[in-house]
């Protein structure tokens, strides 16, 4: 049965601080890594990564998988309270569908 | 439209009721898939739709859930004799080609369904 797990479920931090949101996975037929910000509404989308060790960029926010060791990282560096929100992490098969891990709560206080 | 439109955003039903839960997706998609996100969880895959053609639906929990993409445009999410284990949210997403290649899905706001 294909698996997504994230560390840590939740985290708290204060604004201008740097945090790593942890993803690893085990998914049949895997094709891509996910990563979606949830605030209140839709899922939006952040990033897809096919291949290992090219980091994708926007803005404040970067990511990297690694397919050997079958993880990703997330890193959001000078937070802001807007940055606070659930990130998922989803793995992506051949088949199509995503198999999400359970989220980390991010709170960034003032 | 501009993204996924899904209604209603919320729904209340008594146990044993049927109810219908619609997804309008990004004009032009081709691929049409339904999630369940119970509290605290991440989304669960539910079933697939690439146009009117229902490809996969491995993830429907049990006969009382059915899909349906007529069209291959708006998709209806159909749950007959609700259980109060369906309370959920039922988010929809689209992307613009047939799964097997690499594409993001892009979600609607949810379905909020809650059995009393």
């Amino acid at each position: 049965e294909d698996k997504v797990v994230q560390s840590p479920l939740s985290l708290v931090v204060h604004e201008g601080d740097t945090v790593t949101l942890n993803c690893s996975y085990e998914v049949t037929n895997f094709r891509s890594l996910l990563w979606y910000k949830q605030e209140k509404k839709a899922p939006t989308f952040l990033f897809m990564l096919t291949s290992s060790g090219i980091e994708k960029k926007s803005g404040r926010l970067s990511s990297i998988l690694d397919k050997k060791e079958l993880f990703s990282i997330l890193n959001i560096t000078a937070t802001q309270t807007g940055d606070s929100a659930i990130y998922l992490c989803a793995g992506g098969s051949s088949y199509g569908k995503l198999t999400f891990g359970q989220g980390t709560i991010l709170t960034v206080h003032p | 439209g501009a993204g996924v439109s899904q209604s209603p955003r919320y729904k209340v039903a008594k146990r044993g009721q049927d109810v219908a839960l619609r997804c309008d997706p990004i004009s032009g998609h081709v691929s049409l898939f339904w999630y369940q996100q119970a509290l605290g969880q991440g989304p669960e895959f539910l079933t697939y739709f690439q146009n009117e053609a229902q490809l996969d639906k491995s993830g429907l929990p049990s006969d009382r859930f059915f899909a349906e993409r007529p069209e291959g445009s708006v998709s209806t999410l159909k749950i007959q004799r609700t259980q109060q284990e369906d309370s959920a949210v039922y988010l929809c997403a689209s992307s613009q080609r047939p799964q097997g290649q690499n594409q993001p899905q892009h979600f609607g706001d949810g379905t909020r369904l809650s059995i009393l």
